[in-house]
């Protein structure tokens, strides 16, 4: 079975332009979470989804805003880009909600730089 | 907030001995979970071991085990036997009950491990 997928693997961007980030969940899996991760630094949590809804909210500008789509795939979108905001993009996927102990799968990213 | 925190940005190890890698936590919480992740080079993070708050069993996993101390806020994560394969970046990372997939990382440990 496929794993967490996420497109495109790299990017560059300039300043001041929008990027959108895809991600498809394992199959099956319903909820998603996007984090960013500088580099050197540890991934920090920006959006959750389940069924479609948002469940979660990291502290980032409301230049970041997400959806989930019916089949469960996910769209990040950032706007007026900062060199900031350069980072690893990571997707991640679990069957549920995250209750329990439910471990989180996550995608390879995709590595964003702003120019 | 939760904040989780990682003191040895770096470690190595001689291949076929034993390291541990050391994570504190701060929360007010009495339920929670804690992980440990690997992240190679390839970028994907991989889960390695969980332990429920609840457990006092310290949770084990083929070579990588950990020891829980609760009182203390403490979550270390034992490798025994290192094999070169296990040279990564590791992340701990605490999760609430109640907030889904939302998690909190530490800023990470560099395993190198010596031939």
């Amino acid at each position: 079975d496929a794993g967490v997928t996420q497109s495109p693997t790299h990017l560059i961007k300039t300043r001041g332009q929008h990027v959108t980030l895809r991600c498809s969940p394992i199959s099956g899996h319903k909820s998603v979470s996007w984090y960013q991760q500088v580099l050197g630094q540890g991934p920090q949590f920006i959006f959750q989804y389940y069924e479609k809804e948002e469940r979660g909210r990291g502290n980032f500008p409301d230049r970041f805003s997400a959806r989930q789509f019916p089949n469960y795939s996910s769209e990040l979108n950032v706007n007026a880009l900062l060199l900031g905001d350069s980072a690893l993009y990571l997707c991640a996927s679990s069957p549920r909600g995250g209750t329990g102990n439910t471990e989180a799968f996550f995608g390879q990213g995709t590595r964003l730089t702003v120019v | 907030a939760q904040t989780v925190t990682q003191s040895q940005p770096e470690m190595s190890v001689q291949e076929a001995e034993t390291v541990t890698l050391s994570c504190t936590y701060d929360t007010s919480e009495s339920d929670y979970y804690l992980f440990w992740y690997k992240q190679p080079p390839s970028r994907q993070m991989i889960l390695v071991i969980r332990q429920e708050a609840y457990k006092q069993q310290n949770a084990t996993e083929n070579r990588f085990s950990v020891n829980f101390q609760k009182a203390a806020k403490s979550f270390s994560l034992k490798i025994s036997d290192s094999q070169l394969g296990d040279a990564a970046m590791y992340f701990c990372a605490y999760r609430s009950p109640n907030t889904g997939n939302q998690f909190y990382f530490g800023t990470g440990t560099s395993l190198t491990v010596i031939p």
